[in-house]
């Protein structure tokens, strides 16, 4: 079964750096979206991106974040300058079309901002 | 944020049917209903989702009322793999997780 593959698995770093977040979704997808899980909460929407451009984005995704699709197949979300509270599990998924077709996610990849 | 209600736990027997409950009493017209699923440590998963009618595969069961003001998934048979928390999310292009229902399965 069509799997969406998210790298690295944990990322750690200091707070101040940069980082990505690395997203391979299904390939005939055309829906991308981002979310997050802070340890112990709910999964809370970033942002959606659809046909190159970001479709919705929550109040969450401020300047700090971004989001492209530099080829083909990459999805990547990246943080600029990383707050000890971004530390947390993110989400890839991705789905063929959008309401009505189930998304699929990828295995996450914790965070952890020190 | 969500537009669903769901009980926060739930507990069900081995085996035995689970019928988990969502209200969405101020679901619109284009609004699909999904439910998914988060076991320990995973991503979600998606389980089912449907518009007006019925829906059923080899997860579960997704019973709609007529009204579509809420909806019931159902596991015909609990095993300990299906100890998760549930999420009936409402998707008109716009997938917001609620808190969900957390469902404990005991041997």
């Amino acid at each position: 079964e069509p799997e969406v593959t998210q790298t690295p698995s944990h990322q750690v770093t200091q707070m101040g750096q940069e980082v990505i977040l690395r997203c391979v979704p299904i390939s005939n997808h055309l829906y991308f979206y981002w979310y997050r899980q802070i340890l112990g909460q709910k999964v809370e929407f970033l942002v959606s991106f659809y046909n190159n451009e970001i479709s919705e984005k929550s109040e969450i995704f401020d300047d700090q974040f971004s989001v492209e699709r530099p080829d083909g197949s990459n999805f990547t979300l990246k943080i600029r300058s990383t707050k000890l509270e971004d530390s947390a599990m993110y989400f890839c998924a991705s789905t063929p079309r959008a309401a009505n077709y189930g998304y699929t996610f990828g295995s996450g990849t914790r965070l952890t901002v020190v | 944020d969500a537009k669903t209600t769901q009980p926060n736990s739930m507990e069900s027997n081995e085996e035995e049917p689970v019928h988990l409950p969502c209200n969405h009493s101020t679901i619109s017209g284009t609004d699909y209903i999904h439910w998914y699923r988060q076991l320990p440590s995973q991503g979600p998963e998606y389980v089912i989702h449907g518009l007006t009618s019925n829906v059923n595969n080899r997860m579960a069961s997704l019973a709609i009322a007529e009204d579509r003001k809420s909806s019931t998934l159902i596991l015909h048979r609990a095993t300990l793999r299906d100890a998760a928390v549930y999420y009936c999310i409402l998707n008109n292009n716009d997938m917001r997780f609620g808190a969900g229902t957390r469902l404990t399965v005991k041997p």
